[in-house]
């Protein structure tokens, strides 16, 4: 079956201007994580959401950033008054309902994010 | 913050040969996961021991998990050019909370 998808794979703006990111998770996944990963690091946690309700934001990095989710499907990042620092792939992961979330996690291909 | 912190950053072996990566981490995990990335890109899941268990094997992949030391392993055995990619160790606490290393860069070379 399909995959976790996210759009665009790649977006280059100008710093200051708002960019959206789109996760279309898994069918039927109940639970949706952003993570964000600069070039050469690791992933940094942003944001869980357990059907549209968001428990744990406390990755947010800056009131810049925000997310929300319609139902069980898609959920959008959005960054505001983007800044050079916001420059990273934006990777999102869906998990099935009856795990528990720290189970295995579904990836997408991420956005690549370039703030000129 | 990150949790878990992979060793060596980097490695380089010959096709045929094994692989070992290795990751430390700081507190009490319900278990512990390993995630292969393919330029800069998705992560694919690859097994996932928990805390209870000690060793793991899936097809060439042997994982295993230290609780007192607070450390875990990935072996790879007989390595193709194919497994070429960065490995990244994820730690899970409670029933949230996945923090991931910053990774190895595996290259192996034809």
């Amino acid at each position: 079956g399909a995959g976790v998808s996210q759009s665009p794979s790649n977006k280059v703006t100008e710093k200051g201007k708002d960019v959206e990111l789109r996760c279309d998770p898994i069918s039927g996944h109940t639970a949706l994580y952003w993570y964000r990963q600069r070039l050469g690091q690791g992933l940094e946690f942003l944001i869980y959401f357990q059907g549209n309700s968001a428990p744990d934001k406390s990755g947010l990095p800056s009131d810049r950033f925000s997310a929300e989710r319609t139902g069980e499907s898609v959920s959008t990042l959005t960054i505001q008054r983007t800044q050079q620092e916001d420059s990273a792939v934006y990777l999102c992961a869906s998990s099935p309902p009856g795990l528990a979330v720290t189970d295995t996690q579904y990836f997408g291909p991420g956005t690549r994010l370039t703030v000129l | 913050s990150q949790q878990g912190e992979e060793d060596p950053q980097a490695l380089s072996i010959q096709e045929g040969e094994n692989a070992t990566m290795n990751c430390s981490y700081k507190t009490s995990i319900n278990n512990l996961q390993w995630y292969r990335q393919n330029s800069g890109r998705g992560l694919v899941h690859l097994i996932l021991i928990r805390s209870n268990e000690r060793e793991k094997h899936s097809g060439r992949l042997r994982v295993t998990l230290d609780t007192s030391k607070k450390s875990s392993s990935l072996l790879i055995t007989a390595s193709r050019a194919a497994d070429t990619a960065s490995y990244f160790c994820a730690t899970a606490r409670g029933t949230t909370d996945m923090r991931f290393g910053a990774g190895t860069r595996l290259t192996v070379k034809p």
